[in-house]
């Protein structure tokens, strides 16, 4: 296990609806990253926060938002939900290390369910 | 096209067997190549991360990176049935940490 939590581990919604997914990061880490993974298919990176400001996104549109709070938690909002939002959404705490690579540990999930 | 391409299998194999796992990519300026397990139901396990080009070896698992032909590879040696999952790779232009761009992935099955 590599110390990071999520929570739900699942849930169902309907289309419109908002969402909120939460995230522990591993103890230390003060780097957040968010994935969205659909079904057969590889993460997409959504976001990443570093100390409560975002310094990263992919190609998702606004209704996707995040927080990362002081202890380093994080939150995903998804507003006016589609079906297309259906999907495993990760969570992933890394801690920066200069001139070096971080590792990214992943939570196990949230499956998202849209109808 | 998208920027990093994996074949989806699935790949069977015998137990014992050798296993080779590859991945195409587009964009030259990618440096930190890593490959991930991921079980059904959990989040992906780094596996291996190599930095530019050649290889990396660590136990069972062997990384190869080929900048020049944009191709990276795992190999797994003496498959094992508890190999069975799901191999990412997953490529960064700055920092492994930093904004991954996976490829589709590959199931795995290695058969007692």
């Amino acid at each position: 296990e590599t110390g990071v939590t999520q929570s739900p581990t699942h849930l169902i919604k309907t289309r419109g609806q908002q969402v909120t997914l939460r995230c522990s990061s591993q103890s230390g880490h003060n780097t957040v990253s968010w994935y969205q993974q659909a079904l057969g298919q590889g993460p997409q990176f959504i976001f990443q926060y570093y100390r409560e400001e975002e310094n990263g996104r992919g190609n998702f549109p606004p209704r996707f938002s995040g927080l990362q709070f002081p202890n380093y938690s994080s939150e995903l909002n998804v507003n006016a939900l589609e079906l297309d939002d259906s999907a495993l959404y990760l969570c992933a705490s890394s801690f920066p290390t200069s001139g070096g690579a971080d590792t990214q540990y992943f939570g196990p999930g949230t499956r998202l369910t849209v109808l | 096209q998208k920027e990093v391409e994996q074949d989806p299998g699935p790949l069977s194999v015998p137990e014992g067997a050798i296993v080779s796992l590859n991945c195409t990519y587009s964009n030259s300026a990618f440096q930190y190549f890593m490959w991930y397990r991921q079980y059904s139901r959990k989040g992906p396990e780094l596996l291996m991360y190599t930095y530019s080009s050649g290889n990396k070896e660590d136990g069972r698992f062997t990384a190869q990176v080929d900048k020049s032909s944009k191709y990276i590879s795992l190999f797994i040696r003496d498959s094992q049935p508890s190999d069975s999952a799901t191999y990412l790779c997953a490529m960064s232009t700055n920092n492994a940490g930093n904004m991954l761009t996976f490829g589709g992935g590959t199931r795995l099955m290695v058969k007692p």
